[in-house]
């Protein structure tokens, strides 16, 4: 079946705007993670959803960030007044649960470009 | 979280075997061993995992020590598709919040 989906895939925007990205897990799968990854940089964790329990927000860098996953598949990541230093690659990551040797599947990401 | 320490870059010809060290001393009885990598312009991808027993599969071989303190992440016969950063993860069975953590991995040059 279809991979991790993310959309759009490129987004620019100015500054001071809100901006959604969306994230389409793999079928079936709990366990939906977002990250983000600047240019030349490692990846940095922002969110975690894992089925109905309430998602692990330790990574959102601001309240301008926020994220929610609708019926337990599609995700939407918001980011609201948008700074430059959003500027980013944001990924999604899917897996079938969050335990044990569990393998995530990694969405192709959005490029977001804050100007 | 139990952490790990990679060196930052390595370099490799092509077809000679790569082997890519990581240690992670304080490893917990319950922490899994995952390697991913991530190849330029794309998401990361899963390599291999293992716990106590040397895996392979068809991308690469995991051998993990005795003590679990440190593994290696075996490529046998390196292609130039094969250059990538390889990142070495742990995660916790035990651990409901058990999000990837992603250090800097290391980055791997292969040479015709």
């Amino acid at each position: 079946g279809a991979g991790v989906s993310q959309s759009p895939s490129n987004k620019v925007t100015e500054k001071g705007k809100d901006v959604e990205l969306r994230c389409d897990p793999i079928s079936g799968h709990t366990a939906l993670y977002w990250y983000r990854q600047s240019l030349g940089q490692g990846l940095e964790f922002l969110i975690y959803f894992q089925g109905n329990s309430a998602p692990d927000k330790s990574g959102l860098p601001s309240d301008r960030f926020s994220a929610e996953r609708t019926g337990g598949s599609v995700s939407t990541l918001t980011i609201q007044r948008t700074q430059q230093e959003d500027s980013a690659v944001y990924l999604c990551a899917s897996s079938l649960g969050a335990v044990l040797g569990t393998e995530a599947f990694f969405g192709q990401g959005t490029r977001l470009t804050v100007v | 979280d139990a952490k790990t320490t990679q060196p930052n870059s390595m370099e490799s010809n092509e077809e000679e075997p790569v082997h890519l060290p990581c240690n992670h001393s304080t490893i917990s009885g319950t922490d899994y061993i995952h390697w991913y990598r991530q190849l330029p312009s794309q998401g990361p991808e899963y390599v291999i995992h293992g716990l106590t027993s040397n895996v392979n599969n068809r991308m690469a071989s995991l051998a993990i020590a005795e003590d679990r303190k440190s593994s290696t992440l075996i490529l046998h016969r390196a292609t130039l598709r094969d250059a990538a950063v390889y990142y070495c993860i742990l995660r916790d069975q035990n651990n409901a919040g058990n999000m990837l953590t992603f250090g800097g991995g290391t980055r791997l040059m292969v040479k015709p």
